[in-house]
């Protein structure tokens, strides 16, 4: 069984300050990790994903993650925010042969003026 | 690019009407998902389909029920809605195989209020 935490509900930061959404994953095979972002009213929209490779992936809107496997965590950062990035954005994982993803609970991330 | 489009966005029904909700792919995938999603608990899988007339329970199928009787749609049936099915309903698809490793395309989502 696969399970995914994010470890904060809610993050507010000012515009052009850096920005570090955190998510741990628990799983007893090869995952894969996703990162969504949906907008207001919206549906998820992939930001990026690791499936093999470079432990760093970079994705949409200068977002990029970091994929650890000591620490079980794929962190998704951004240097410098702005307003428009204000979105709830969640952590998934897959793996195996299960094609079901699970998701986290989600981070609100609020960007203030 | 893919696209998935669902029926509504938003959706407002009375307590104990039978309520569809639509989702179509255009990009041939085998699987398709129905999610709900409510503040706080993220998003829970209701069923999800394999393939043409073929489903699986996700984690919370109680009062749902689904059909696909063609690969492109998928519905969401509400046999007797209830106000605790008030939510945002996210249907997405995903196609087989290891290359996108489950990668799934969601919908805009169709909010439901249930009175």
């Amino acid at each position: 069984a696969q399970s995914v935490t994010q470890l904060d509900s809610q993050v507010p930061v000012f515009e052009e300050a850096p920005v570090e959404l955190r998510c741990n994953y628990s799983s007893s095979v090869s995952v894969y990790l996703f990162w969504y972002v949906q907008y207001p009213n919206q549906g998820l929209q992939l930001l990026l994903k690791y499936l093999s490779g470079s432990t760093l992936v970079k994705g949409i809107n200068g977002f990029e993650a970091e994929f650890n496997k000591s620490q079980t965590s794929f962190h998704l950062r951004k240097p410098s925010v702005h307003i428009s990035d204000t979105a709830e954005y969640f952590c998934a994982v897959s793996g195996g042969s299960n094609y079901k993803l699970t998701f986290g609970k989600g981070t609100l991330l609020t960007v203030n003026p | 690019d893919v696209k998935v489009t669902q029926s509504s966005r938003y959706l407002v029904k009375r307590t104990g009407e039978k309520v569809f909700l639509e989702c179509v792919q255009d990009m041939d995938h085998e699987n398709m998902f129905w999610y709900r999603q409510d503040p706080g608990l993220g998003l829970r899988l209701i069923y999800f389909s394999y393939d043409v007339k073929m489903k699986e329970k996700g984690d919370i199928p109680e009062g749902y029920s689904v059909s696909r009787e063609k690969k492109e749609r998928f519905s969401l049936i509400l046999e007797s809605a209830s106000t605790n099915q008030t939510s945002m309903y996210l249907c997405a698809s995903s196609y087989p195989g290891t290359s996108g490793r489950n990668e799934q395309f969601f919908g805009p989502g169709t909010r439901l209020t249930v009175l």
